[in-house]
């Protein structure tokens, strides 16, 4: 088994500011993702990376970047805080060369003032 | 429009009775997860399927590629299965890359 774990749980901004959500995990995955969800909505994607230093763009990276410093974190940078993106982040992981199956951490609730 | 159709949007149920859940694809799935997400927010896997079935306790989901849909089953609901329910399906991406259904809140009453 593993876990992944994100920080902070909750995060506070100012409209305009920049701010950086973190993702760890132990179950020695190869791919790594984030979703953002909406209050009362489904999961899209932001950004995954099927490696170290890799990078791919999903449907909503317009306004993010994102940053695959070694195989077991993953970071996601909001480049300019707005209002209309309040939401919950979830990082995920899998083995590409396994299961398949992707496995979440807990979240971020980003609150932007 | 949106490539995973989730139904139904909420649902209440009384405890020890059954029910279904349904995901329509609009275009090709190769694998589709379903996940309960708690109040806590947490998304808890409870299947992931390539076609075909799978069961689990008094869970139950299928997944038939042809005709582009999956279902779970809820058999005997008790109230700690209450949350939303999500289907997740990747489009034939190498890397499964998931799209999420809008998810079904199911409400269980004793």
């Amino acid at each position: 088994g593993g876990i992944i774990t994100q920080t902070p749980k909750f995060l506070i901004g100012q409209e305009g500011q920049k701010l950086t959500l973190k993702c760890q995990q132990n179950f020695n995955h190869d791919t790594m993702y984030w979703y953002r969800q909406d209050s009362g909505k489904g999961l899209r994607l932001i950004y995954y990376s099927i490696t170290e230093n890799d990078l791919q763009k999903g449907d909503l990276s317009e306004g993010y970047d994102a940053s695959r410093e070694k195989k077991s974190s993953f970071s996601l940078t909001v480049t300019s805080a707005q209002k209309n993106e309040m939401a919950v982040f979830l990082c995920a992981s899998t083995s590409l060369l396994s299961s398949y199956e992707q496995y979440f951490g807990p979240g971020t609730r980003l609150t932007v003032l | 429009g949106d490539k995973v159709k989730q139904s139904p949007s909420a649902l209440s149920l009384q405890e020890g009775t059954n029910s279904a859940l349904r995901c329509n694809f609009s275009i090709a799935a190769t694998t589709v997860q379903w996940f309960l997400q708690n109040p806590r927010g947490s998304l808890i896997n409870l299947f992931y399927l390539v076609p075909g079935t799978k069961e689990n306790g008094r869970l139950k989901s299928a997944f038939d590629s042809k005709e582009s849909y999956s279902t779970l089953h809820i058999r005997d609901a008790q109230l700690e299965d209450s949350g939303t329910y999500f289907c997740a399906a990747d489009i034939m991406s190498n890397y499964n890359v998931l799209y999420f259904g809008s998810g079904t809140k199911l409400t269980v009453e004793p």
